[in-house]
């Protein structure tokens, strides 16, 4: 069972980049990380997925490291809307539920 | 992604009495779906696996008399949480697991369950 651990929360300034890390030591072979997004009262947004190395989408970058034990996910010049917890998520998708357990999440806060 | 809708969005229900939460998968045919419970400030527990055709697995101190799941169909899952009581009062989200190579999992809007 792959935990999942992050910094309970951060702060930053509109306009800047945002790195949150997310620490996973006992990744397994076939774990996927993906990066959930999620305001209040709604259900998570998916933000991105990756196996290792860099991933980059519309919304953001995810690096991982060579050894997956953790991984990065960047959001660039964040702005107000940007407030939310982010979920990392690490499991074998293929296999089913057994291993995606959410962790406690970051909650980003967006200071104008 | 995959597109999944909640119904009820917000549900106050009578202490005993059961309510039932309808979880959609509008453009995908999901074999699998997921239940999670959220509590306010806190993280989403994880409380069972839904397969469509076959029983739901639950998770350990998951009551499965008290939180029945069906998923007749591939688009369709709902959970019933029988006999509620105020501390079943939660937020409660589906999601579905997308496959062919991208697996991925996507959810729900949620749906307030207040029991009073």
């Amino acid at each position: 069972l792959a935990k999942t651990t992050q910094p309970i929360s951060m702060d930053s300034y509109e306009g800047q980049e945002v790195n949150i890390t997310c620490s996973h030591n006992n990744i397994a072979t076939n774990d996927y990380i993906t990066w959930y997004q999620q305001f209040p009262s709604q259900g998570p947004r998916f933000i991105i997925q990756g196996y290792k190395t860099k991933v980059t989408n519309e919304v953001a970058s995810l690096f991982i490291p060579a050894d997956r034990k953790s991984s990065t996910l960047s959001l660039p010049r964040v702005s107000l809307s940007d407030t939310a917890v982010y979920y990392c998520l690490v499991g074998d998708i293929q296999t089913g539920a057994n291993n995606l357990f959410f962790g406690t999440g970051t909650r980003l806060t967006v200071i104008p | 992604g995959a597109v999944v809708s909640q119904h009820p969005s917000r549900v106050i229900c009578k202490s005993g009495t059961s309510v039932k939460i309808e979880c959609r998968s509008l453009d995908f045919q999901a074999t699998t779906m997921f239940w999670y419970r959220q509590f306010p400030k806190q993280s989403l527990m994880l409380m069972a696996t839904s397969n469509e055709g076959s029983k739901a697995t639950y998770e350990q101190g998951v009551e499965k008399d008290k939180f029945l799941i069906n998923h007749a169909s591939l688009t369709l899952s709902t959970l019933t949480v029988t006999s509620a009581h105020p501390e079943d009062s939660s937020f409660y989200i589906c999601s579905v697991l997308t496959g062919g190579g991208g697996n991925t999992i996507y959810f729900g809007e949620g749906s307030w369950l207040t029991v009073v």
